[in-house]
């Protein structure tokens, strides 16, 4: 059975930098193929693809935040870590993880964190 | 704005077939295999009931179809039930730059 969680702040300044953890169970990681993935939801809004990274670290960004994100695997703690920086009240959102099925199609997902831009 | 085109509502009563568009471009859509549709209940995170265009996860029920026309994808929801009352969204493999896309999001009510 795979599941996936995000931990992580909901609140957060403007500014200030953010860093989600997303940690998973029943896949590991290291496995040819895999690939787990950050996808962000603002209130009321559309779903937003954010960034992914493959059992062999290679990672893809969205081009519009690429200068902002970060996502790393901590493969023995079966975590996978999203971090933003200059955090924006429009950066306001539901964060999911995802478990990647093929290509570009999320099969599993976490529960989602909401995090809240606001000084 | 999204990169993908969806109308924000499509409505059916029960029992009825719906579909939802999803309209892209020659760099998505219309370029690769991999449009997917997601389902969503308020609340609740998406979940997958299209991949690939056309394939279904185990445990979707065979309502929901896909297909493709050229730069623009449609979902299928036949004999509408009142628990397909939910958001819908689109997605689509853009290439190794911008990865991927997602619609604006429709929403279906059932009547």
């Amino acid at each position: 059975q795979i599941t996936l969680k995000e931990s992580g702040p909901t609140l957060v300044k403007p500014t200030q930098n953010l860093t989600l953890t997303c940690t998973f169970s029943g896949f590991s990681l290291t496995s040819s193929g895999v690939g787990v993935g950050w996808i962000r939801q603002p209130p009321g809004k559309a779903l937003e693809w954010l960034a992914l990274i493959y059992w062999d670290d290679d990672v893809r960004y969205t081009p519009s935040l690429k200068s902002r994100l970060t996502i790393t695997k901590d493969t023995s703690k079966n975590q996978v870590v999203l971090a933003m920086t200059n955090m924006d009240p429009v950066d306001t959102a539901t964060y999911y993880c995802a478990h990647r099925l093929t290509a570009t199609s999320w099969l599993y997902w976490g529960q989602g964190n909401l995090v809240t831009v606001s000084s | 704005q999204s990169a993908l085109t969806q109308p924000p509502s499509a409505s059916g009563s029960p029992g009825q077939s719906v579909a939802i568009s999803c309209t892209g471009t020659s760099s998505d859509v219309g370029g690769y295999k991999y449009v997917s549709w997601y389902q969503q209940h308020p609340g609740k995170a998406p979940r997958l009931i299209i991949y690939e265009v056309t394939k279904r996860p185990s445990g979707v029920p065979d309502r929901f179809s896909g297909s493709k026309s050229g730069n623009t994808a449609s979902l299928t929801v036949s004999g509408l039930q009142a628990e397909d009352e939910a958001d819908y969204y689109c997605s689509s493999y853009a290439g190794s730059t911008n990865f991927e896309v997602f619609g604006g999001g429709t929403k279906l009510t059932v009547l």
